[in-house]
């Protein structure tokens, strides 16, 4: 099982449509939790932490399941600006290291 | 602040060929990391350092090299470019005190012929 496994899409929906991409991680020890967004031949850029309580930020939900190991985040009236790739990303936290590793992404495409 | 910055931002090679990619980050960040990213292949680590002077091997670290002799600096270099390192690279940072944010550069495009 891949350490971090996401739909790979691509999403494609309409403007002002709800949208929700699902991630599920292998390791359990895993202690924190991101979110990531890539445009098109640029950087990954943070979008939002995860936590267990579940998180919201503006139209972006992002809730963990620690007992499933099962993260999600969902994307309310969808904008065109909203058209990227979302990267799932764990972190299993052991001393000195701080490594993050990546899910290969869930394409959005946002159409009008 | 400029935040995190790589030199070149694209570049050609023959096989056999070296380079030195450069990595600069202004945010006095302890953690620096080197990513290759190919298609269908997501992230992949190929270095990393958790302080000036330290390095530690990633998930491919075959065919780099990597050094940190000044806090803000990681370079990573390909003695023998071979067409399997065609890639876009990232550098990114973080702080050491808590807080997982990795902060990206911008990418080099990297062809190997």
């Amino acid at each position: 099982r891949k350490e971090v496994e996401q739909d790979p899409g691509p999403f494609n929906v309409p403007e002002g449509a709800t949208v929700a991409f699902n991630c599920t991680y292998s390791n359990s020890a895993s202690q924190s939790f991101f979110w990531y967004r890539q445009d098109c031949r640029k950087e990954p850029k943070l979008l939002m932490s995860v936590y267990s309580s579940g998180n919201e930020d503006g139209r972006f939900t992002a809730q963990l399941n620690r007992a499933s190991q099962y993260i999600s985040l969902l994307i309310r009236d969808s904008k065109l600006s909203d058209s990227a790739t979302y990267l799932c990303v764990v972190s299993p936290v052991w001393a000195g290291s701080y490594q993050l590793t990546f899910g290969k992404g869930t394409k959005l495409s946002v159409i009008p | 602040n400029a935040g995190v910055t790589q030199t070149p931002k694209f570049r050609v090679l023959k096989t056999g060929q070296s380079m030195t990619l450069l990595c600069a980050q202004d945010m006095n960040h302890e953690y620096m990391y080197w990513y290759r990213q190919d298609p269908g292949m997501g992230l992949r680590l190929i270095h990393y350092s958790v302080g000036e002077g330290t390095t530690a091997k990633g998930e491919v670290p075959d065919g780099y090299n990597v050094s940190r002799l000044k806090k803000q600096n990681f370079l990573l270099g390909l003695e023998s470019a071979a067409p399997s390192q065609t890639s876009v690279y990232f550098c990114a940072s973080r702080t050491s005190g808590g807080g997982d944010t990795q902060y990206f550069g911008p990418g080099t495009r990297l062809t190997v012929l």
